[in-house]
């Protein structure tokens, strides 16, 4: 099974200033037909998960251009440019290139 | 708009069982694979199990397998998670979701004597 480790698990952030998360695997995550099956998932307080970005990098429509991905085979960055009130919430990585698994949840806090 | 509404969870004893159901709408339900994602209170994102989008083939989490059968209705555009021998740590929010990029509200499903 295909494990993901997110860190840090809790991030203050000032609002304005950039928040980053770190996501590894346990092993590569590039599947047999080229692609890369990583996405982010953000959950707000009594919300369901909502997808910001799958296949490393690729911005769901309507996800804001502050939200990007970066990263290849086992380890993998989320970064939130100049964090917004409503960016406050647990944010998930998720492998889709051996069944299905998420990282743990980082809580994005404001300060 | 894209819809799923997640419905059937309940408190339920130890070794029971529960069918959960998830309606869908806004898109061609026959063509996707679905999936059943849960969440324990105050806890991270588990998948639970898959089906392909004609039903003929399922995956299942090692926590569930043996106990939990996912299935699907194309024509009535319904996914399903029949859940049998229940235990206290499947108390979870059930999500029925078209990973990664549609998800329902979730169902609230409490296993407790």
């Amino acid at each position: 099974d295909i494990v993901l480790t997110q860190t840090p698990l809790s991030s203050l952030v000032t609002l304005g200033q950039a928040a980053s998360i770190s996501c590894r695997s346990s092993q590569s995550l590039l599947h047999s037909d080229g692609n890369t099956y990583l996405s982010w998932l953000q959950q707000r307080p009594g919300q369901p998960p909502r997808l910001l970005i799958y296949k490393i990098s690729q911005r769901l429509s309507g996800v804001p251009d502050r939200f990007s991905g970066s990263g290849a085979g086992t380890d993998f960055t989320l970064k939130i440019n100049r964090v917004e009130a409503e960016d406050v919430g647990v944010y998930y990585c998720m492998q889709g290139t051996q069944f299905h698994s998420f990282g743990q949840g980082t809580k994005l806090e404001i300060k | 708009d894209v819809q799923l509404v997640e419905s059937g969870g309940a408190l339920v004893q130890p070794g029971g069982s529960l069918r959960l159901s998830c309606v869908t709408s806004g898109f061609t339900f026959s063509n996707f694979w679905m999936h059943w994602v849960r969440q324990a209170p105050g806890k991270g994102l588990m998948w639970v199990s898959r089906i392909n989008s004609d039903g003929s083939s399922t995956s299942y989490a090692d926590s569930v397998r043996g106990r939990f059968s996912i299935s699907r209705d194309n024509a009535k555009k319904t996914l399903y998670l029949e859940m049998n021998s229940l235990r206290a740590e499947d108390t979870a929010v059930y999500y029925c979701a078209r990973m990664a990029d549609f998800w329902g509200q979730g169902t609230l499903v409490t296993v407790s004597a």
